[in-house]
């Protein structure tokens, strides 16, 4: 069953340091997604990509946030620098945007910012 | 208002069935969806209706839904030990593709 490629799968780093997420969608999906899920709450979206455009990045901290999806297939997520607050789980989907559009996640990566 | 909203908790015996609740925000959405999180797991797709629907059943899930009240239910039958994990429903709005999700409901089935 095809899936949704995250790493890394944990992440301890300082405040101040930058730290990177990478994401591979199931091959074929053109939306890609990145959800911030804070401990306790609901997936928030961060930014969705069609191919490798920005449809939607209202949600993205610009400040310290930057995404990134170059050749339209895999995508990486920086923080730079990473604050307290943004310990959280940061989880990958795809779609294949048709019908129900139905989202398919990763394990997702969780940051722990000391 | 803007939240997608549920009860945080859960119990039921297993073997019981498990009724989780979810009030959406948007009279328009097209698709509603149920995602299952186990700990430190990504979420898992369960299943989803199409908003001309009004239930849908798939093995033990049966999803309701009223769009009067925009109020989404999924029922699972035959609680089992495996089934608990934290519970999202999500709306899918008008224009938007990407989802909107509800704070969760975290399912414990006592054995």
């Amino acid at each position: 069953e095809a899936e949704v490629a995250q790493s890394p799968r944990y992440k301890i780093t300082e405040k101040s340091q930058a730290v990177a997420f990478w994401c591979d969608p199931i091959s074929g999906h053109a939306t890609l997604y990145w959800y911030r899920q804070i401990l306790g709450q609901g997936p928030e979206l961060l930014v969705q990509f069609q191919d490798e455009s920005v449809v939607d990045d209202s949600q993205l901290p610009k400040d310290r946030f930057s995404a990134e999806r170059l050749k339209g297939v895999d995508s990486t997520l920086k923080i730079q620098p990473a604050e307290l607050g943004d310990s959280a789980m940061y989880l990958c989907a795809s779609s294949f945007q048709s019908g129900a559009n139905v989202l398919t996640f990763g394990a997702g990566s969780r940051l722990t910012v000391l | 208002g803007e939240d997608v909203e549920q009860s945080l908790f859960l119990s039921v015996r297993e073997g019981d069935s498990s009724v989780i609740n979810c009030t959406y925000t948007d009279s328009s959405s097209t698709y509603l969806y149920w995602y299952k999180q186990e700990p430190g797991a990504g979420l898992q797709l369960l299943t989803y209706i199409f908003s001309n629907m009004d239930m849908k059943q798939d093995q033990r899930l049966t999803v309701l839904l009223n769009k009067k009240d925009k109020h989404l239910s999924l029922r699972i039958a035959d609680t089992q030990t495996g089934d608990s994990a934290i519970y999202f429903c999500a709306e899918r709005r008008t224009g938007a593709n990407n989802l909107f999700f509800g704070t969760g409901t975290r399912l414990t089935v006592i054995p």
